[in-house]
C-alpha cells in the first residue's frame, strides 16, 4: 500500500524559504503512470494546489504562486520536495503531499493517496 | 475565492439525503474535465471519495454518488449518518490556469 510522509521544519521565519520533503513508500516514484503533488490548507480554510512533478522532473505550478514555488523529484531516494521562497504569514498552512494519477490524460488526474500533512507556521 | 464554487455548508438529519453542488466554468468542468470529490474528516487529511465524475474507490459506500452536467457537478449522500459529518471538496482541471483546482469546500453537519 502506497504511503506518503511529509517532513520539514514546522516554523519558518518571514522572508525565508520553506522546504518540505515527501517520502514515498510502498511504490516507486519513478512510475510513468503518476505525478506527485503538493497541496496546502491554511487554518480553517480550503485546499490549494501548489505544484506537481513527474519523475522526469517536468513540473507544473499554480500560476498564483509560480514565481515562489519549486517542486523537484529525487528518484534515488524515492521522494519529492517543495520549496516556497520569500514566505509571509499568509503561507502558514498544513502542507500535504499526494500522488496524482488517473485513467488517461493528466488533466483528468486525481489526488490519491495523501500524506497526513504537516503544519508550517511562518513567524519570527 | 476558489475557481470552483461550493456552498459553505449543508446539513441534514440522519437518514436523509443531501446534495453538494460544485459550479465551475467553460475552462474547467464545462470543458469536460473530470470532477473528483474528497472527504476530509475533522483533523485528518482529505481522502478520495469520487473520481472520474461518478466512480467510487473501493471501500466507499454506495450511499455516496456524484454527477456532472454542463459547468456543474453534484455530490449526493443518501441515508445520512453521523460519521458523514466532514468537509467535502470538489476538484477538477482548469485549462486557463493549466493546473488543478479545488472548490472552497462544504461543511456537512448531521443534525
Amino acid at each position: 500500500q502506497l504511503q506518503l510522509q511529509e517532513s520539514g521544519p514546522g516554523l519558518v521565519k518571514p522572508s525565508e524559504t520553506l522546504s518540505l520533503t515527501c517520502a514515498v513508500s510502498g511504490g516507486s516514484i519513478s512510475s510513468s503512470t503518476y505525478h506527485w503533488g503538493w497541496i496546502r490548507q491554511p487554518p480553517g480554510k480550503g485546499l490549494e494546489w501548489l505544484g506537481s512533478v513527474f519523475y522526469s522532473g517536468r513540473a507544473y505550478y499554480n500560476p498564483s504562486l509560480k514565481s515562489r514555488v519549486t517542486v523537484s523529484v529525487d528518484t534515488s531516494n524515492n521522494q519529492f520536495s517543495l520549496k516556497v521562497k520569500s514566505v509571509t504569514a499568509a503561507d502558514t498552512a498544513v502542507y500535504y503531499c499526494a500522488r496524482l494519477g488517473g485513467d488517461s490524460e493528466v488533466a483528468g488526474f486525481w489526488f490519491d493517496p495523501w500524506g497526513q500533512g504537516t503544519l508550517v507556521t511562518v513567524s519570527s | 475565492q476558489s475557481v470552483l464554487t461550493q456552498p459553505p455548508s449543508v446539513s441534514g438529519a440522519p437518514g436523509q439525503r443531501v446534495t453538494i453542488s460544485c459550479t465551475g466554468s467553460s475552462s474547467n468542468i464545462g470543458a469536460n474535465y473530470d470532477v473528483n470529490w474528497y472527504q476530509q474528516l475533522p483533523g485528518t487529511a482529505p481522502e478520495l471519495l469520487i473520481y472520474g465524475n461518478i466512480n467510487r474507490p473501493s471501500g466507499v459506500p454506495d450511499r455516496f454518488s456524484a454527477s456532472q452536467s454542463g459547468t456543474s457537478a453534484s455530490l449526493a449522500i443518501t441515508g445520512l449518518q453521523a460519521e458523514d459529518e466532514a468537509d467535502y471538496y470538489c476538484q477538477s482541471y482548469d485549462s486557463s490556469l493549466n493546473g488543478w483546482v479545488f472548490g472552497g469546500g462544504t461543511k456537512l453537519t448531521v443534525l
